[in-house]
């Protein structure tokens, strides 16, 4: 089983900052790397497939890079209503994983 | 407006079983991927069942294989999940979602859940 990591555990910045979520996979993934968003109380939402490939309708603040086993999620510049939980996830291998989340919290 | 609604969710004993159904709308059901996953109160997202598009690939976690089965009616625009012998770590939202695109491995649309709940 593919365990992924993700570092830090809350991030805590205040708006106009950048932000910078880390996913490390315990083996290679290739590209096969997926963000989602989850603020409390709801499902989570689809921000970037194929690590670097913005969903639709996700705002061009949000980008991803990265490839085989170090992953990131970079907000350019925070937003209120980005406060939620970041989770990665890998679709390269089964069983299909998640990473533990981040949670972003706006000071 | 493409959806996925999730219904059968509910109150069941441990060992007791339970049949979830995601109604599917708006899109071709039929020409898409599914996926169910699950989380537990205040913890993280869990992958539990893949079925392909045609019904010919099905995946499992391992902490729910044997007891749980994922199916699909492409007819009915439905898609199912029996679950037995339930467990009270099996406690939580469900979650029924749909890849993106058949070469696009990303869950794009995402029902609003229905809760289980495993408890004696």
């Amino acid at each position: 089983e593919i365990v992924l990591t993700q570092s830090p555990g809350t991030l805590s910045l205040s708006p106009g900052e950048r932000a910078t979520l880390s996913c490390r996979a315990s083996q290679s993934v290739s590209g096969y790397l997926v963000w989602f968003q989850q603020k409390p109380g709801q499902a989570p939402r689809l921000l970037m497939y194929d690590a670097s490939n913005r969903a639709t309708g996700i705002p061009d603040r949000f980008s991803g890079s990265g490839f085989g086993t170090d992953f990131t999620l970079t907000i350019s510049s925070l937003e209120p209503e980005d406060a939620a939980v970041y989770y990665c996830q890998q679709r390269s291998a089964w069983p299909l994983t998640f990473g533990g989340g981040t949670k972003v919290e706006i000071k | 407006e493409v959806q996925l609604v999730e219904s059968g969710g509910g109150l069941v004993k441990p060992g007791g079983s339970l049949r979830l159904s995601c109604a599917a709308s708006a899109f071709t059901f039929s020409s898409y991927n599914m996926i169910w996953v699950r989380q537990a109160p205040g913890k993280g997202l869990e992958w539990v069942s893949f079925i392909n598009f045609r019904s010919d690939t099905i995946k499992y976690a391992d902490s729910v294989r044997g007891r749980f089965t994922i199916s699909r009616d492409n007819a009915m625009n439905s898609l199912y999940l029996q679950m037995s012998g339930l467990r009270a770590e099996d406690t939580g939202v469900y979650y029924c979602t749909r890849d993106k695109d058949l070469n696009i491995r990303a869950s794009d649309i995402w029902g609003l859940g229905t809760t289980v709940t495993v408890s004696s």
